[in-house]
């Protein structure tokens, strides 16, 4: 089974408009880590946000914020009021565990298409 | 600036020729991974660090040997390159602990023909 699970393989919005890239994880760990990642056409990889799975409140960087359902293992990016740069992939990925020797396992990715 | 440097940024290679992918980070950073990104797959783990001294395989370590030098350096090597092996390659770091991400470099563009 995979471990991270973005069903969305491409989606589109409006400038201005909200919109929300799904994520499921699976993990039996207690403690573990979420993240979200931005890659641009130009091909970096760039940290957005980060969820850990005791942290009661849901994550919020900006206009991103990260939607935790802990009971549905869901961890949903919202991005609020959409800019044409945020056209990109984005990546879900999570890290089990509490030690430096857990690692990220990515999800498969979700293309962000903004129009004016 | 800081931050992870990959070296090259673009290589062609033929089948059964070798090579090395050097990465360096000047974060002090202990962790240290390589990925390999191809289209409609994500980013998987080849192999890691967790620390100077460690390796340790990933996902698909297959065809890859890795070396870490010292705390800085990671190097990934194909011995017999294979088209298979037709990727973009991703070294990061990362501290140790729980609640910090990967910085990425910005990627080694890879073709074997």
């Amino acid at each position: 089974a995979q471990k991270i699970t973005q069903t969305q393989p491409g989606m589109f919005v409006q400038e201005k408009e909200a919109v929300t890239l799904d994520c499921t994880y699976d993990t039996s760990d207690q403690s573990y880590g979420l993240f979200w990642y931005k890659q641009p056409s130009s091909g970096e990889m760039i940290f957005l946000i980060y969820q850990g799975s005791y942290d009661e409140q849901n994550a919020t960087e900006g206009r991103y914020s990260l939607n935790f359902q802990k009971a549905r293992k869901s961890a949903n990016l919202v991005i609020s009021a959409s800019q044409l740069g945020d056209s990109a992939m984005y990546f879900c990925a999570m890290r089990e565990g509490y030690s430096g020797y857990s690692t990220l396992t990515f999800g498969k990715g979700t293309m962000l298409l903004v129009s004016p | 600036n800081a931050g992870v440097t990959q070296t090259p940024k673009f290589q062609v290679l033929k089948t059964g020729q070798s090579m090395t992918l050097q990465c360096a980070q000047d974060m002090n950073h202990n962790s240290m991974y390589w990925y390999r990104q191809d289209p409609g797959m994500g980013l998987r783990l080849i192999y890691y660090s967790a620390s100077e001294g460690t390796t340790d395989k990933g996902e698909v370590p297959n065809g890859y040997n890795v070396s870490r030098l010292n705390k800085r350096e990671f190097s990934l090597r194909l011995e017999s390159a294979a088209p298979s092996q037709t990727s973009v390659y991703f070294c990061a770091s990362s501290p140790l602990g729980q609640g910090e991400g990967y910085t990425f470099g910005s990627g080694t563009r890879l073709t074997v023909v």
